[in-house]
């Protein structure tokens, strides 16, 4: 019983690079999440999904795009990464609490 | 926009000392949830609150909701080593369907 499995769990990308970060949970959640972490700043979500096919933003959008691939899978991607990105992101899923998974540490120089 | 704060950012006690974070939300919460995060790991669900004036206890945690449903607290009798981490308190935003706010966390330290 795996849980919330995100890859990679590090990665370095230069400015402009593009990646995706993986993330799948295998406890049936409708919900999943994207956060990312940076110090004296808290969790701050990036995008929602309620169910599967269906994304929403949250409070700090802007340079990622999300999929919804099935219940199971939800991705995150970077189109054109900027060293403001540089962060930990966790995915998460929901039942009546949030299930993280264990993080990607990114830089981007 | 909707905000929750915590207090303070960082607290260093002596083991044995006891702890208190404090989280303030500006809004009317209809729950809050506690989390636990250790060094280098991810944020781990402690607990759940949903009544005004709830208190509820887990070992040498105390948690408690207000009765305005604005704010809460989590108190450690007699810290431990393995208490050191982040802790954070998260609720629900407000009209955004499942979507929590997280509070900034305090991270405790303690020393032997």
């Amino acid at each position: 019983n795996a849980g919330v499995t995100q890859t990679p769990k590090f990665q370095v990308l230069k400015t402009g690079q593009s990646m995706t970060l993986q993330c799948a949970q295998d406890m049936n959640h409708n919900s999943m999440y994207w956060y990312r972490q940076d110090p004296g700043m808290g969790l701050r979500l990036i995008y929602y999904s309620a169910s599967e096919g269906t994304t929403d933003k949250g409070e700090v959008p802007n340079g990622y795009n999300v999929s919804r691939l099935n219940k199971r899978e939800f991705s995150l991607r970077l189109e054109s990464a900027a060293p403001s990105q540089t962060s930990v992101y966790f995915c998460a899923s929901s039942g009546r609490a949030l299930f993280f998974g264990s993080g990607t540490q990114l830089s981007v120089l | 926009g909707q905000q929750v704060m915590q207090i303070p950012q960082y607290q260093h006690v002596q083991e044995g000392e006891d702890f208190t974070t404090y989280c303030n939300s500006s809004t009317t919460l209809s729950n809050i949830q506690w989390y636990k995060q250790r060094p280098g790991g991810h944020p781990v669900f402690l607990i759940q609150l949903v009544k005004s004036g709830e208190v509820k206890k887990q070992k040498r945690l105390t948690f408690q909701f207000g009765e305005a449903k604005k704010n809460s607290s989590l108190h450690i009798t007699a810290t431990q080593t393995t208490d050191v981490g982040t802790y954070f308190c998260a609720g629900p935003m407000r009209n955004q369907g499942g979507k929590l706010i997280f509070g900034q966390g305090t991270e405790l330290s303690v020393k032997p």
